[in-house]
């Protein structure tokens, strides 16, 4: 089985600092990761994936997550932010057979 | 750009009543995936349809939800009696095959539920 824990369920940065939003996963066989946008009231939209490929996976709007074995970890994070980047991020795990499990959320507040 | 759609974008009804949301895939997505998103929490799965066909619908509370595809391409959620707990964002997403690693799952806005 697998499952996702975020860590810090609200995050506020001003604008043009670093953003890091925490990922922690377990899972019993090799990992597929996901991190996903949502803004207000609409759907969810994919930032990035792991796939198993690069360990480093760059991302739509400048974020990328590094996937690091031996921490059990994929944080998502952005060298600046942006006003438009406050939403609610979600981070997912899958074993491969589209099994994917979300984490609670965290949700991104820029501070002008 | 094709995305996926889903109506009503809200709805209200009162408790004991039925409800039905509807969802259309990308045009090819043979997977579809309906999930409940309660406030404050991340998506949780209800139902997966490979083609027509009920693949997964284990945290389907099948004594009052049901779900069909009928002809593998638009689904609908019903939910009847609807209780109070049944309020949440009802997401809808469709993937191009389904269980493959790379195969990203697309979403729709979602149906808000609100039982009064």
């Amino acid at each position: 089985a697998q499952s996702v824990t975020q860590l810090g369920s609200h995050v506020s940065v001003s604008e043009g600092a670093l953003v890091l939003l925490r990922c922690n996963y377990s899972s019993s066989v090799p990992p597929y990761l996901f991190w996903y946008v949502q803004y207000p009231n609409q759907g969810l939209q994919l930032l990035l994936k792991y796939t198993s490929a690069a360990t480093l996976v760059k991302g739509i709007n400048g974020f990328e997550a590094e996937f690091k074995k031996s921490e059990t970890s994929f944080h998502l994070t952005k060298p600046s932010a942006h006003m438009s980047d406050a939403a609610e991020y979600f981070c997912a795990v899958s074993g491969g057979n589209n099994d994917m499990r979300f984490g609670a959320g965290t949700r991104l507040t820029v501070k002008p | 750009e094709a995305e996926v759609a889903q109506s009503p974008r809200y709805k209200i009804t009162e408790k004991s009543q039925a409800v039905a949301f509807w969802c259309d895939p990308i045009s090819g997505h043979a997977t579809l995936y309906w999930y409940r998103q309660i406030l404050g929490q991340g998506p949780e799965l209800l139902v997966q349809f490979q083609d027509e066909s009920v693949v997964d619908d284990s945290q389907l509370p099948k004594d009052r939800f049901s779900a069909e595809r009928l002809k593998g391409v638009d689904s609908t959620l019903k939910i009847q009696p609807a209780e109070l707990g049944d309020s949440a964002m009802y997401l809808c997403a469709s993937s191009l095959v389904g269980g493959a690693p790379t195969d990203t799952q697309y979403f729709g806005p979602g149906t808000r539920l609100t039982v009064l």
